[in-house]
């Protein structure tokens, strides 16, 4: 079946180091989107690709689309404390209206 | 826009009560999405609607579970009789148009005991 794998489970690091994490999709995807969920809320979306190739930035984030539109990766530069919280990936497979989530990233912030 | 609203917040019952959780989708998106999110199983799509009328429930886990959408405003996903393997928490999402990004509500945690 189609699948969605986001790497790593967990990251931590210290304050001020950059971040990366990626998603990669047994079948082609039409849209990438990047949301963090902050403890106690519902995940909030941070970033929405739409083509292959796609490179999108929002402040300290950068996510792309890969060009064989079964990957992406979300970027997150020199990490602050508020950057704590779990990222999934999402997604729509190619002729498909679900969109289908990754497993998470948490992510854990050493002061 | 408030954004999506459910309620409660956080609901304790005891196994073999009926349990309902609701939703208010933001006014003018076309698209409700109901997902439940465990640890073991992360974020499950359980049904969605288009329009009011539900389009795919394959992810409902079984006959206990009953979602509504009886207008654009409002949706309640209904378990009956719910057991301690239905602790979870419950999102619901809107959207307009399916392509776009949903905006998700703040949850209703359930625990069953």
């Amino acid at each position: 079946g189609q699948q969605l794998n986001q790497s790593p489970q967990s990251m931590f690091i210290q304050e001020g180091e950059d971040v990366s994490m990626n998603c990669t999709s047994s079948s082609i995807f039409n849209t990438w989107l990047w949301y963090k969920q902050d403890p106690g809320e519902g995940p909030v979306l941070l970033i929405a690709l739409y083509k292959a190739g796609e490179l999108t930035s929002n402040g300290r984030l950068t996510a792309q689309f890969g060009i064989t539109r079964k990957d992406s990766f979300l970027n997150i530069s020199a990490s602050i404390p508020s950057d704590v919280g779990i990222y999934f990936c999402a997604g729509h497979f190619q002729g498909a209206q679900k969109l289908v989530f990754g497993q998470g990233t948490r992510l854990t912030i050493n002061p | 826009d408030a954004g999506v609203i459910q309620s409660p917040r956080h609901e304790v019952t005891e196994m073999g009560q009926e349990v309902t959780l609701r939703c208010k989708p933001i006014s003018g998106h076309d698209y409700l999405f109901w997902y439940r999110q465990t640890m073991m199983r992360g974020l499950e799509l359980l049904i969605y609607f288009n329009n009011n009328v539900p389009i795919d429930d394959s992810g409902m886990p079984e006959d206990r579970f009953s979602a509504k959408m009886p207008n654009a405003s409002f949706s309640t996903l209904k378990i009956q009789p719910s057991e301690p393997r239905d602790s979870a928490v419950y999102f619901c999402a809107s959207s307009f148009r399916d392509r776009n990004g949903y905006t998700f509500g703040s949850g209703t945690r359930l625990t069953v005991v």
